[in-house]
């Protein structure tokens, strides 16, 4: 049921920027842009979500398309710890809605190298 | 940031005994929790939600009577696998939501059903 659309794997260099690419083409106007990560045996790890500007914090920058049929999850040095599988979601920002919940889908596995 | 406790964090059980797993927001107080399981390879798949004092709501295809949800309290919330099989060996994650609507997943337990 997942309503977006990730490449399956990449790959990156340790120390370059990795950029995830990822399509929402039916994002509805009160559905925000999630991206968490989970390396292997963990739980997911929130990252950074936006609902239509872009947004940057410690860990990475967002970069939402001015239609917001796709976005871009940037890691600007990218680091071996870094490696894992990252998931874009869409999510509604009200609480009372029944399309609140989290639901996950297949993410890319961001692989980086030395 | 908010923290999400699960324990135990790995168990191995033999076929048809009952496993249970609980999950804590430590620091906040949550409105909802959810339970996905995921399997080797494969992303999370949301399995139920529960509110704190009523029915959890299960996602099609997950059977009620088998994985009983527990929500007693804003800060608890328990799974119990019944008679559990093989089959159930899978990775079981719970996320909890606060009240600002941000949701915190749990470090997930390993089940191993021999």
């Amino acid at each position: 049921d997942a309503k977006t659309t990730q490449p399956p794997s990449m790959d990156c260099a340790e120390g370059r920027a990795a950029n995830l690419p990822c399509n929402h083409s039916t994002i509805s106007g009160n559905e925000y842009v999630y991206w968490y990560r989970q390396i292997h045996s963990q739980g997911p790890q929130y990252i950074i979500h936006g609902l239509k500007n872009n947004e940057t914090n410690e860990m990475a920058s967002l970069i939402i398309t001015e239609d917001r049929k796709s976005s871009t999850l940037i890691l600007p040095h990218a680091t071996l710890r870094d490696t894992a599988v990252y998931y874009c979601i869409v999510r509604v920002a009200d609480v009372l809605s029944s399309n609140n919940d989290m639901r996950f889908g297949a993410g890319t596995r961001l692989t980086v190298k030395p | 940031g908010a923290v999400v406790s699960q324990h135990p964090s790995r168990v191995i059980c033999k076929s048809g005994t009952s496993v249970k797993i609980e999950c804590r927001s430590l620091d906040f107080q949550a409105t909802t929790m959810f339970w996905y399981r995921q399997f080797p390879k494969k992303s999370l798949m949301l399995m139920a939600t529960s509110n704190e004092g009523s029915k959890a709501t299960y996602e099609q295809g997950v059977e009620k009577d088998k994985f009983l949800i527990n929500h007693a309290s804003l800060t608890l919330s328990t799974l119990t696998v019944t008679s559990a099989h093989p089959e159930d060996s899978s990775f079981y994650i719970c996320s909890a939501r606060d009240y600002h609507n941000e949701q915190f997943f749990g470090p997930g337990t390993r089940l191993t059903v021999l």
